[in-house]
C-alpha cells in the first residue's frame, strides 16, 4: 500500500480556471502536510503547509485538510500557464523537532492551457 | 542568497565505477536529507542527518551506498560499485528542525538543484 497517493495526471485546465489537486495518505498518525511544486528539470519548492483540519489560503492557493478522510488537496485559483508543473504532496508523521521525515507522493502533472 | 549546493550537476559513468556526490547545506540548517527521484518511484528518502548524526538510512541499499556528513558544511553520498539501476536524479535538501520564527514549525525543506546520474 502506497503511503502517499496522487493522481499522476496530466491534469489540464484552461487559463483562469481553478485547478484541483488531490492527495490521500495511509498513515493516520500523520501530523503535517506539504505541497511542493516542481518545474521540469528543477528541484521541488514549497508552496504551502497545513496542520489543522480545514482550509488554509495563501494568495491564489488554498490547501484543504481532512484528517478523518486522510485527504489533502490543493486548489489553484485563476490558473496561469506559469503554474504548469508537477505538484508533489508530502506527509510528515511527526510534529515539531521530534520528527522531520517527509514522505512524498509521485506528483500530479498540471498543464494550464492559454 | 542562501541555497543548497550540489556537485556534480551531471555525471555519466560506467557500471562498477565509484560515484561520489557532494552537498553543501544552507548555513545554520541542522538537518540534511538525500533523496533519489525517478519517474517510476518518485522521490525516495535515502538518508537523513540531524546535527551531523545519521538518523535514518533505511531507504538506502547498504551494500553499495554510504552517506556521511564529515562536517556541518558537507554531506556526501557515495555509490560503490554503481549499477545502471542507480541512474536517477539525486537531491540533497536541508532544513531547520525545531520551531522557527513565531514558534511555527514549517518543516520546509530547501532542495539543491540535484545531481543527475547516468550509469551505463
Amino acid at each position: 500500500q502506497k503511503e502517499v497517493e496522487q493522481n499522476s495526471g496530466p491534469l489540464s485546465v484552461p487559463e483562469g480556471a481553478i485547478a484541483s489537486l488531490n492527495c490521500t495518505y495511509s498513515d493516520r498518525g500523520s501530523q503535517s502536510f506539504f505541497w511542493y511544486r516542481q518545474y521540469s528539470g528543477k528541484s521541488p519548492e514549497l508552496i504551502m503547509f497545513i496542520y489543522s483540519n480545514g482550509d488554509k489560503e495563501d494568495g491564489r492557493f488554498t490547501a484543504q485538510l481532512n484528517k478523518a478522510s486522510q485527504y489533502v488537496s490543493l486548489l489553484i485559483r485563476d490558473s496561469q500557464p506559469s503554474d504548469s508543473a508537477t505538484y508533489l504532496c508530502a506527509v510528515n508523521r511527526g510534529f515539531g523537532a521530534g520528527s522531520y521525515q517527509l514522505t512524498f507522493g509521485k506528483g500530479t502533472k498540471l498543464s494550464v492551457i492559454p | 542568497d542562501a541555497r543548497v549546493t550540489q556537485t556534480p550537476r551531471d555525471k555519466v559513468t560506467e557500471m562498477g565505477q565509484e560515484v561520489t556526490m557532494r552537498c553543501q547545506p544552507i548555513l545554520g540548517h541542522n538537518t540534511v536529507f538525500w533523496y533519489r527521484q525517478t519517474m517510476m518511484q518518485g522521490l525516495e528518502l535515502l538518508a537523513y542527518f540531524r546535527n551531523r548524526a545519521p538518523l535514518d538510512d533505511s531507504g538506502m541499499p547498504k551494500d553499495r551506498f554510504s552517506a556521511e556528513m564529515p562536517d556541518a558544511t558537507l554531506a556526501t553520498l557515495k555509490i560503490q560499485p554503481s549499477e545502471p539501476r542507480d541512474s536517477a536524479v539525486y537531491f540533497c535538501a536541508s532544513g531547520l528542525s525545531g520551531q522557527g520564527l513565531a514558534g511555527v514549525y514549517t518543516g520546509e525543506l530547501f532542495f539543491g538543484e540535484g545531481s543527475r546520474l547516468t550509469v551505463l
